[in-house]
């Protein structure tokens, strides 16, 4: 059964700080991870998908890598921000879109100014 | 990148009654659909899966004639809470995907509060 999990649960720094959230899973037979942001009560905003023949997948500040033969995948986000505060979840998929994602615990961010 | 709606946004009913959630994909076909829930500061857990036209497949632990799931058609899903009770508030979250996007696409979440 895959389990996902994040560390730390939780993480609180001042403004401009880099970033390194952690995302390890059990089953490295993936065909993808996701990492996500959420935002207290709302829905989940796609941040990176990287595929699992994949190293790593860049947007603006944030860059996702990932090992799948350790199970393992970081989210760095350079020069954080008050309004990076948010959860982050990583998911991870067996199979094509069509399959169940499965979600880690999450770290909940906060940047303080 | 494509756009998933839920309707509505949050709920409040009295204990016995019946609710009824619905998901859209604006602007894309969804072979399939899934729901989740997420309880406070709890990350999310798949209630089940839909594929259109087909019978819904739930997760172990999830009652299927408590959450009813229809997915009758390539736009819209819908997922039914029956007889809600106080332990079934939270939030539920569907998400969609189709053949032309490699990843699912969720919607904005409901806020359902059974008092």
């Amino acid at each position: 059964k895959q389990e996902v999990t994040q560390i730390p649960a939780a993480l609180s720094v001042p403004e401009g700080e880099n970033l390194v959230l952690n995302c390890s899973f059990t089953d490295s037979a993936i065909y993808n991870l996701q990492w996500f942001r959420q935002d207290p009560g709302k829905g989940l905003t796609s941040l990176l998908l990287i595929q699992s023949s994949q190293r790593e997948q860049t947007s603006g500040r944030l860059n996702a890598s990932l090992d799948k033969s350790s199970g393992r995948s970081t989210l760095y986000i350079a020069a954080s921000q008050p309004g990076d505060s948010a959860t982050y979840l990583c998911a991870v998929s067996r199979s094509y879109n069509t399959d169940k994602l499965i979600f880690g615990t999450g770290t909940r961010l906060q940047v303080f100014p | 990148g494509a756009v998933v709606s839920q309707h509505p946004s949050w709920v409040i009913c009295k204990s016995g009654t019946s609710v009824k959630i619905e998901c859209r994909s604006l602007d894309f076909q969804a072979t399939t659909m899934f729901w989740y829930r997420q309880f406070p500061k709890q990350s999310l857990m798949l209630m089940a899966t839909s594929n259109e036209g087909s019978k819904a497949t739930y997760e172990q632990g999830v009652e299927k004639d408590k959450f009813l799931i229809n997915h009758a058609s390539l736009t819209l899903s819908t997922l039914t809470v029956t007889s809600a009770h106080p332990e079934d508030s939270s939030f539920y979250i569907c998400s969609a995907s189709g053949t032309i996007y490699n990843e699912q696409f969720f919607g904005p979440g409901t806020r359902l509060t059974v008092l």
